[in-house]
Protein backbone atom coordinates (compact mmCIF):
# COMPACT_ATOMS: atom_id res chain seq x y z
CA UNK A 1 0.00 0.00 0.00
CA UNK A 2 0.53 4.06 -0.10
CA UNK A 3 2.97 5.31 2.87
CA UNK A 4 2.45 8.52 4.74
CA UNK A 5 4.86 10.03 6.72
CA UNK A 6 4.87 12.37 9.79
CA UNK A 7 7.26 14.38 11.18
CA UNK A 8 8.25 14.46 14.20
CA UNK A 9 6.93 11.65 15.26
CA UNK A 10 6.62 13.54 18.84
CA UNK A 11 7.64 16.72 20.02
CA UNK A 12 7.39 18.70 23.65
CA UNK A 13 7.03 22.37 23.79
CA UNK A 14 6.40 24.83 25.79
CA UNK A 15 2.91 26.09 26.93
CA UNK A 16 2.14 28.98 24.54
CA UNK A 17 4.03 28.27 21.79
CA UNK A 18 3.31 26.55 18.10
CA UNK A 19 3.71 23.53 16.97
CA UNK A 20 3.67 22.68 13.32
CA UNK A 21 3.21 19.05 11.96
CA UNK A 22 4.11 17.31 8.66
CA UNK A 23 2.10 15.26 7.00
CA UNK A 24 3.82 13.48 3.72
CA UNK A 25 2.87 11.06 1.16
CA UNK A 26 5.82 9.63 0.09
CA UNK A 27 4.59 7.87 -2.95
CA UNK A 28 1.44 9.14 -4.68
CA UNK A 29 -0.17 12.35 -4.70
CA UNK A 30 -2.51 12.55 -2.02
CA UNK A 31 -5.13 15.64 -3.05
CA UNK A 32 -7.19 15.25 -0.17
CA UNK A 33 -5.53 15.06 3.60
CA UNK A 34 -7.28 14.40 6.82
CA UNK A 35 -6.37 15.27 10.00
CA UNK A 36 -7.42 13.74 13.02
CA UNK A 37 -6.98 13.91 17.30
CA UNK A 38 -6.90 11.08 19.34
CA UNK A 39 -7.21 11.03 23.14
CA UNK A 40 -5.59 7.90 25.34
CA UNK A 41 -7.87 5.29 25.29
CA UNK A 42 -10.21 7.00 22.85
CA UNK A 43 -11.03 7.26 19.30
CA UNK A 44 -10.02 9.04 16.40
CA UNK A 45 -12.06 12.19 15.90
CA UNK A 46 -11.64 14.03 12.78
CA UNK A 47 -10.22 17.67 12.87
CA UNK A 48 -10.39 18.51 9.22
CA UNK A 49 -10.27 17.82 5.72
CA UNK A 50 -7.25 19.45 3.80
CA UNK A 51 -7.82 19.79 -0.33
CA UNK A 52 -4.57 20.86 -2.15
CA UNK A 53 -4.93 24.44 -3.01
CA UNK A 54 -7.82 25.29 -0.85
CA UNK A 55 -8.84 26.01 2.65
CA UNK A 56 -9.55 23.11 5.00
CA UNK A 57 -12.74 22.33 6.47
CA UNK A 58 -13.24 21.97 10.00
CA UNK A 59 -15.10 19.74 11.54
CA UNK A 60 -17.72 21.01 14.27
CA UNK A 61 -16.33 22.44 16.84
CA UNK A 62 -12.63 22.63 15.96
CA UNK A 63 -11.48 26.05 15.82
CA UNK A 64 -9.52 27.27 13.07
CA UNK A 65 -7.35 29.89 14.23
CA UNK A 66 -6.21 27.49 16.44
CA UNK A 67 -5.30 24.43 14.45
CA UNK A 68 -4.08 26.04 11.09
CA UNK A 69 -3.55 23.68 8.10
CA UNK A 70 -2.08 24.29 5.01
CA UNK A 71 -2.31 21.65 1.82
CA UNK A 72 0.44 23.60 -0.76
CA UNK A 73 1.37 21.02 -2.37
CA UNK A 74 0.09 17.23 -3.54
CA UNK A 75 2.18 15.30 -1.40
CA UNK A 76 2.31 17.95 1.73
CA UNK A 77 0.12 18.99 4.19
CA UNK A 78 0.74 20.61 7.61
CA UNK A 79 -0.61 20.85 10.72
CA UNK A 80 0.17 23.59 13.37
CA UNK A 81 -0.76 24.17 16.99
CA UNK A 82 -0.88 27.50 17.61
CA UNK A 83 -0.15 28.77 21.32
CA UNK A 84 -0.51 25.29 22.14
CA UNK A 85 -1.67 24.17 25.86
CA UNK A 86 -0.96 21.65 28.27
CA UNK A 87 -5.04 20.60 26.96
CA UNK A 88 -3.92 20.40 23.52
CA UNK A 89 -1.62 17.36 24.43
CA UNK A 90 -2.79 14.61 21.98
CA UNK A 91 -2.02 11.86 18.53
CA UNK A 92 -2.12 13.39 15.65
CA UNK A 93 -2.82 11.48 12.78
CA UNK A 94 -3.13 12.61 9.16
CA UNK A 95 -4.00 10.46 6.58
CA UNK A 96 -4.15 10.88 2.35
CA UNK A 97 -6.20 9.74 -0.68
CA UNK A 98 -5.08 9.96 -3.99
CA UNK A 99 -8.47 11.46 -5.56
CA UNK A 100 -8.33 9.35 -8.81
CA UNK A 101 -11.81 7.60 -8.79
CA UNK A 102 -12.62 4.91 -5.94
CA UNK A 103 -10.17 5.97 -3.65
CA UNK A 104 -8.63 4.26 -0.42
CA UNK A 105 -7.54 5.99 2.14
CA UNK A 106 -3.43 5.81 3.93
CA UNK A 107 -2.64 6.86 7.60
CA UNK A 108 0.54 7.90 8.73
CA UNK A 109 2.03 6.48 11.79
CA UNK A 110 0.59 9.78 14.15
CA UNK A 111 2.69 12.55 15.91
CA UNK A 112 2.52 12.25 19.84
CA UNK A 113 2.44 16.18 21.04
CA UNK A 114 2.88 16.83 24.45
CA UNK A 115 2.19 20.63 25.86
CA UNK A 116 3.84 21.37 29.36
CA UNK B 1 -21.30 10.11 14.33
CA UNK B 2 -20.29 6.67 13.72
CA UNK B 3 -22.60 4.90 11.88
CA UNK B 4 -21.40 1.63 13.12
CA UNK B 5 -22.07 -0.34 16.50
CA UNK B 6 -19.07 -2.99 17.69
CA UNK B 7 -18.85 -4.58 21.36
CA UNK B 8 -15.63 -2.61 23.38
CA UNK B 9 -13.72 -5.72 23.86
CA UNK B 10 -13.20 -9.37 22.91
CA UNK B 11 -10.96 -12.17 23.96
CA UNK B 12 -9.28 -14.59 21.55
CA UNK B 13 -6.95 -17.56 22.22
CA UNK B 14 -3.39 -17.46 19.98
CA UNK B 15 -4.45 -19.54 17.30
CA UNK B 16 -8.37 -19.31 16.89
CA UNK B 17 -9.85 -17.49 14.55
CA UNK B 18 -10.99 -14.15 15.65
CA UNK B 19 -14.79 -13.00 14.51
CA UNK B 20 -15.45 -9.44 15.42
CA UNK B 21 -18.89 -8.24 14.77
CA UNK B 22 -20.02 -5.26 13.80
CA UNK B 23 -23.80 -3.56 12.93
CA UNK B 24 -24.17 -1.11 10.73
CA UNK B 25 -28.07 -0.94 10.10
CA UNK B 26 -28.70 2.40 8.55
CA UNK B 27 -26.09 1.46 6.03
CA UNK B 28 -27.01 3.14 2.35
CA UNK B 29 -26.94 1.66 -1.34
CA UNK B 30 -23.53 2.72 -2.34
CA UNK B 31 -22.03 2.74 1.59
CA UNK B 32 -19.04 0.08 2.07
CA UNK B 33 -18.12 -1.46 5.08
CA UNK B 34 -13.96 -0.89 6.01
CA UNK B 35 -12.67 -2.90 8.65
CA UNK B 36 -9.03 -0.81 10.15
CA UNK B 37 -6.96 -1.74 12.93
CA UNK B 38 -4.62 0.42 15.50
CA UNK B 39 -2.08 -0.94 17.26
CA UNK B 40 -1.14 1.12 20.31
CA UNK B 41 0.49 4.69 19.71
CA UNK B 42 0.60 3.99 15.96
CA UNK B 43 -1.88 5.23 12.94
CA UNK B 44 -4.91 2.90 11.64
CA UNK B 45 -3.73 0.17 9.44
CA UNK B 46 -6.24 -0.72 6.22
CA UNK B 47 -7.56 -4.57 6.49
CA UNK B 48 -10.37 -5.42 4.15
CA UNK B 49 -13.36 -3.83 2.37
CA UNK B 50 -16.26 -5.21 1.00
CA UNK B 51 -19.72 -3.77 -0.74
CA UNK B 52 -22.08 -6.88 -0.56
CA UNK B 53 -19.95 -9.86 -1.03
CA UNK B 54 -17.24 -11.92 1.35
CA UNK B 55 -14.24 -10.85 0.46
CA UNK B 56 -11.08 -12.15 1.60
CA UNK B 57 -7.36 -11.46 1.62
CA UNK B 58 -4.46 -12.10 3.41
CA UNK B 59 -5.27 -10.95 6.38
CA UNK B 60 -8.56 -11.51 6.56
CA UNK B 61 -12.07 -12.49 5.43
CA UNK B 62 -15.25 -10.22 5.65
CA UNK B 63 -18.68 -11.38 5.79
CA UNK B 64 -21.46 -8.98 4.86
CA UNK B 65 -25.03 -10.17 5.72
CA UNK B 66 -27.59 -10.40 2.51
CA UNK B 67 -28.93 -7.37 3.99
CA UNK B 68 -25.84 -5.88 4.91
CA UNK B 69 -27.10 -4.70 8.23
CA UNK B 70 -24.42 -6.12 9.83
CA UNK B 71 -21.07 -8.15 8.85
CA UNK B 72 -17.97 -9.99 10.72
CA UNK B 73 -14.16 -9.81 10.40
CA UNK B 74 -12.78 -12.93 10.47
CA UNK B 75 -9.05 -13.38 11.27
CA UNK B 76 -8.28 -16.73 10.85
CA UNK B 77 -5.81 -17.71 13.11
CA UNK B 78 -4.76 -14.50 15.67
CA UNK B 79 -1.68 -14.23 16.94
CA UNK B 80 -0.52 -12.09 19.86
CA UNK B 81 0.27 -9.59 17.20
CA UNK B 82 -3.23 -9.33 16.51
CA UNK B 83 -3.77 -7.22 19.96
CA UNK B 84 -5.62 -4.00 18.56
CA UNK B 85 -8.52 -1.90 18.20
CA UNK B 86 -10.36 -2.44 15.58
CA UNK B 87 -12.58 0.02 13.68
CA UNK B 88 -15.63 -0.86 11.63
CA UNK B 89 -16.61 2.10 9.42
CA UNK B 90 -19.49 2.29 6.74
CA UNK B 91 -18.42 5.05 3.82
CA UNK B 92 -18.52 5.89 0.36
CA UNK B 93 -15.96 5.14 -1.58
CA UNK B 94 -15.43 8.38 -3.44
CA UNK B 95 -16.31 11.75 -3.87
CA UNK B 96 -15.44 13.35 -1.14
CA UNK B 97 -16.07 10.89 1.72
CA UNK B 98 -14.63 11.28 5.46
CA UNK B 99 -13.95 8.29 7.19
CA UNK B 100 -15.58 8.83 11.02
CA UNK B 101 -14.22 6.34 13.41
CA UNK B 102 -16.50 4.73 16.11
CA UNK B 103 -15.37 3.35 19.23
CA UNK B 104 -14.01 0.31 17.84
CA UNK B 105 -13.38 -3.43 19.25
CA UNK B 106 -10.22 -4.09 21.64
CA UNK B 107 -8.88 -7.39 20.55
CA UNK B 108 -6.92 -9.19 23.03
CA UNK B 109 -5.04 -12.28 22.13
CA UNK B 110 -3.82 -14.14 24.67
CA UNK B 111 -1.28 -17.32 24.63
Amino acid sequence: GAVVSQHPSRVICKSGTSVKIECRSLDFQATTMFWYRQFPKKSLMLMATSNEGSKATYEQGVEKDKFLINHASLTLSTLTVTSAHPEDSSFYICSAMTGKGADEQFFGPGTRLTVL
Amino acid sequence: DAKTTQPPSMDCAEGRAANLPCNHSTISGNEYVYWYRQIHSQGPQYIIHGLKNNETNEMASLIITEDRKSSTLILPHATLRDTAVYYCIVRVRSGGFKTIFGAGTRLFVKA
